[in-house]
């Protein structure tokens, strides 16, 4: 069966760029029918989602980081990938990647997560 | 932004207790909403999507109903594995936006 995980740095310096990768596993990228999505959990707190991305590239943003955030695709390599700049300590959280399947009768559901990662924003 | 507000923010409940979760959205998303439950340590989990249909491999003692602004969870019969925190999320606009979390805790 399909399965995500996170990679990157667990440590990243105020105002530098934080960056992570999922890697897609069971399945591919490629075949369609899915977008692939960012979230994040400040820690005892509830969830945030960034956006996701297609395979053919086209990505959408919550508009509230998009001028921030960067969502890319590599379907060589069966990745898709996060980019957040100028990180501050709000930005600590645990960072999940997620698949969106798109639902028979409309909508967007979050249906396979990675198990998530940490990164903590400190000097 | 479209701003769930999910009620309450933490219950107590026994095993066996019917229990139910609202999430009120701040203007109408038709049925666009998703429940998910997770547990401390652990990734968020899909229950319910469009609202009412349950996702494959779950129990048949969670449901959701609602549309527009008004959507419920409810739990049949709690069991011991269901305690956990419970998330609504629309994905009718852009940003997509989650409930604070409903905590289901043992009395």
């Amino acid at each position: 069966q399909v399965q995500l995980q996170e990679s990157g740095p667990g440590l990243v310096k105020p105002s530098q760029t934080l960056s992570l990768t999922c890697t897609v596993s069971g399945g591919s990228i490629s075949s369609g029918g899915y977008y692939w999505g960012w979230l994040r959990q400040p820690p005892g707190k509830g969830l945030e989602w960034f956006g996701y991305i297609y395979h053919t590239g086209t990505a959408y943003y919550n508009p509230s980081l998009e001028s921030l955030l960067t969502i890319s695709v590599d379907t060589s390599k069966n990745q898709f990938s996060l980019k957040l700049s100028s990180v501050t300590a709000a930005d600590t959280a645990l960072y999940y990647c997620a698949r969106v399947r798109v639902n028979p009768r409309g909508g967007h559901a979050f249906d396979i997560w990675g198990q998530g990662t940490m990164v903590t924003v400190s000097s | 932004a479209i701003q769930m507000t999910q009620f309450p923010s933490s219950l107590s409940a026994s095993v066996g207790d019917r229990v139910t979760i609202t999430c009120r959205a701040s203007q109408g998303i038709r049925s666009d909403l998703g429940w998910y439950q997770q547990k401390p340590g652990k990734a968020p989990k899909l229950l319910i999507y469009t609202a009412s249909s349950l996702q494959s491999g779950v129990p048949s003692r969670f449901s959701g109903s609602g549309s527009g602004t008004d959507f419920t969870l409810t739990i049949s019969s709690l069991q011991p594995e269901d305690f956990a925190t419970y998330y609504c999320l629309q994905d009718y606009n852009y940003p997509w936006t989650f409930g604070q979390g409903t905590k289901v805790e043992i009395k």
